[in-house]
């Protein structure tokens, strides 16, 4: 079966710009997740959705970040501004149901300027 | 807060010989364990899981070992290979899959 399928694997942009990204899960995952991931560091999570439905987003930076995932399937994930600080990988991951192994993609690495 | 940790940050070792990576949990609520790959530039990969009823679990050329008395997680690999070498992480969950805690990782070096 395919994996998680993220976009784009590269950016690099100007702090203060926005950026977004783009998460394909794994067909029938109905948990999708997104980490960022500090170099060095484990994952961390940021936001959580059943299906269409975002259940965890307490670690999500409100003020800057935003996230849908509008149909129960693709996701995106936004941030505006930009900062510093926000360069990291950001990785997506899926899995059939929230008791169900997490599959990860292979990140989007964020470069800020 | 409670996290996770690992004991060492680096591990090096020749091919065919058995590794062991070591984790560290704080969190004694913490019910569900799992172990990651992952190799530079990838996501992390899933190698194998366990639920803290268990105290052992294997897999293919992978253990993984729960002490929970010492809140100590390990990940034994046989016969190391150099296809091995990656940063491994060992993850926590209280309750489910849902919301994992992740370890900040450790090197495996693998020589031919």
């Amino acid at each position: 079966e395919a994996g998680v399928v993220q976009s784009p694997r590269y950016k690099i942009i100007e702090k203060k710009q926005p950026v977004a990204f783009w998460c394909n899960p794994i067909s029938g995952h109905n948990t999708l997740y997104w980490y960022r991931q500090n170099l060095g560091q484990g994952p961390e999570l940021l936001i959580r959705y059943e299906n269409e439905e975002a259940v965890d987003d307490s670690q999500l930076p409100k003020d800057r970040f935003s996230a849908e995932r509008l149909k129960g399937v693709d996701s995106t994930l936004k941030i505006q501004p930009a900062e510093l600080g926000d360069s990291a990988v950001y990785l997506c991951a899926s899995s059939l149901d929230r008791v169900q192994p997490q599959h990860f993609g292979d990140g989007t690495r964020l470069s800020i300027l | 807060g409670e996290s996770v940790g690992l004991h060492l940050p680096t591990l090096s070792v020749q091919e065919g010989d058995n590794s062991i990576i070591n984790c560290a949990y704080s969190n004694s609520a913490s019910d569900y364990f799992i172990w990651y790959k992952q190799e530079s530039g990838k996501g992390p990969q899933f190698i194998i899981d366990i639920r803290s009823n268990m105290d052992k679990r294997q897999g293919q050329r992978v253990t993984v070992l729960l002490n929970k008395t010492v809140k100590h997680l390990s990940l034994q690999i046989a016969a190391t290979q150099p296809g091995d070498s990656a940063v491994y992480f060992c993850a926590e969950n209280i309750g489910g899959y849902s919301t994992l805690t992740f370890g900040k990782g450790t090197m495996l070096l693998v020589s031919p």
